[in-house]
């Protein structure tokens, strides 16, 4: 009964490919989040969906696109995989309806790029 | 630029002791702070927030402290236990935003 799941756990990929990481939700939020964490621990939001609307997009290379299919759902495909984006990715979700939520997180996707 | 600043990166304390994490903001229209705790090779947990209304909050044995006009918060753990050891991560944000800044965390020990 996990509440917010991301598979893979470990993803290992050579520079030039595409991969996606996938991220659901059965806390039943409206928000989405994906966070990367980088080699110096830094957890930096990237994007942030709301009923599978847009809402926060960081300056981040547009190879990397969400799509969220549905409000319990976020993915992040990344194409054309640098040794940069070597990271671990973190999905998260809040409830919507308040000023100030907690977010939800869930166990993080380690990307290495060879 | 970073809003959220966490400068000690690590901590160590004996259990049973008082833990004192602390947190500096540059961004005067945050209005709600969080904490989160982080275990190896999970995702952070949320552990006790604050709104800018107050000035302090309790939940147990953790307690946080908001002091607006310096742009800091700390987080007191009393008493610590070795299950506390952790990576904590502050985080701020202002109301009407999704837009969550975390600060680089603190690496905790508590020792037995």
């Amino acid at each position: 009964d996990t509440a917010v799941s991301q598979t893979p756990k470990y993803l290992v990929t050579q520079m030039g490919n595409d991969k996606s990481i996938k991220c659901e939700q059965n806390l039943g939020h409206d928000t989405m989040y994906w966070y990367k964490q980088d080699s110096k621990k830094f957890l930096k939001i990237m994007f942030s969906y709301n009923n599978k609307e847009l809402i926060i997009n960081e300056t981040v290379p547009n190879r990397f696109s969400p799509k969220s299919p549905d409000k319990a759902h976020l993915n992040l495909h990344i194409n054309s995989l640098e040794l940069g984006d070597s990271a671990v990715y973190f999905c998260a979700s809040s409830p919507t309806g308040r000023a100030y939520n907690e977010q939800f997180f869930g166990p993080g996707t380690r990307l290495t790029v060879l | 630029d970073q809003q959220v600043k966490q400068n000690s990166p690590s901590l160590s304390v004996q259990e049973g002791r008082i833990s004192i994490l602390n947190c500096d903001y540059t961004n005067s229209m945050f209005d709600y702070f969080l904490w989160y705790k982080k275990y190896p090779a999970e995702g952070p947990t949320f552990l006790i927030s604050i709104s800018s209304i107050k000035d302090k909050n309790e939940d147990g044995r953790f307690t946080v402290f908001l002091n607006k006009s310096a742009k800091h918060l700390s987080l007191h753990i009393m008493p610590s236990q070795p299950g506390d050891s952790a990576v904590y991560f502050c985080a701020a944000l202002t109301s009407g935003t999704y837009k969550y800044i975390f600060g680089t965390g603190t690496r905790l020990k508590v020792l037995a």
